[in-house]
């Protein structure tokens, strides 16, 4: 069956290096993945989305990378800062079309320190 | 633009007693879904619907009914709750297309339901 990995531990940095976040996914081609930030009690919201054919893509000081071939992407925050501690999902489309299902990793918990 | 709105924000429930999770959309969108969230397991789709009179199963459907009759609203339904449903829900929305917006979900704040 589909399957997405995060690496359940969390992540400890100080602030100003730079947070590198994992997405590894099995039995499954995606057309593209999506990363979530969620602060606690409240939803996820929305950060990044690439696709198949874009190897990096960048928003501020975010950058994903996507690897179809070791089916994994990494989620890079840089010059990481307090107000960046917070879980982030990664999503994959589940099945195919566009019909608003994702399959969601478990997320990594980031904590930035002063 | 209020985005997604759940209510209520918490609930406790005896076992057995039955609620529901209520879910409005203002953006016009057409995908709705219903996700759990449990510690260790990430978020699991319950249900989901593609418009207004159509609705599926998703990853973890059993114990829960929704419909949805309009293009706003979309509510949860537990009919006897388990301890097992102790949870957060949460409801989202997307748009229908195939451009940089398509499946890119807006969440509510989510539901934390207590089951006794």
């Amino acid at each position: 069956s589909q399957k997405i990995e995060q690496n359940s531990e969390a992540l400890n940095i100080q602030e100003g290096k730079t947070a590198t976040l994992t997405c590894n996914y099995t039995n499954y081609s995606p057309a593209y993945l999506q990363w979530y930030r969620q602060d606690p009690g409240r939803g996820p919201v929305f950060l990044l989305l690439i696709r198949e054919n874009e190897k990096e893509k960048r928003k501020e000081r975010l950058k994903v990378t996507f690897d179809t071939t070791l089916k994994q992407s990494l989620f890079h925050i840089t010059a990481s800062q307090p107000a960046d501690s917070a879980t982030y999902l990664c999503a994959l489309v589940r099945g195919s079309g566009n019909t608003g299902k994702l399959i969601f990793g478990q997320g990594t918990t980031l904590q930035v320190k002063p | 633009n209020a985005g997604v709105t759940q209510t209520p924000k918490f609930q406790v429930l005896k076992t057995g007693q039955s609620m529901t999770l209520q879910c409005a959309q203002d953006m016009n969108h057409e995908y709705m879904s219903w996700y759990r969230q449990d510690p260790g397991m990430g978020l699991r789709l319950i249900h989901y619907s593609v418009g207004a009179g159509i609705t599926d199963q998703g990853e973890v459907p059993n114990g829960y009914n929704v419909s949805r009759s309009t293009t706003e609203d979309f509510p949860l339904r537990l009919l006897s709750a388990a301890p097992s449903q102790t949870s957060v829900y949460f409801c989202a929305s997307s748009k229908r297309g195939t451009g940089t917006t398509a499946n890119v979900l807006t969440f509510g704040a989510g539901s934390r339901l207590t089951v006794l």
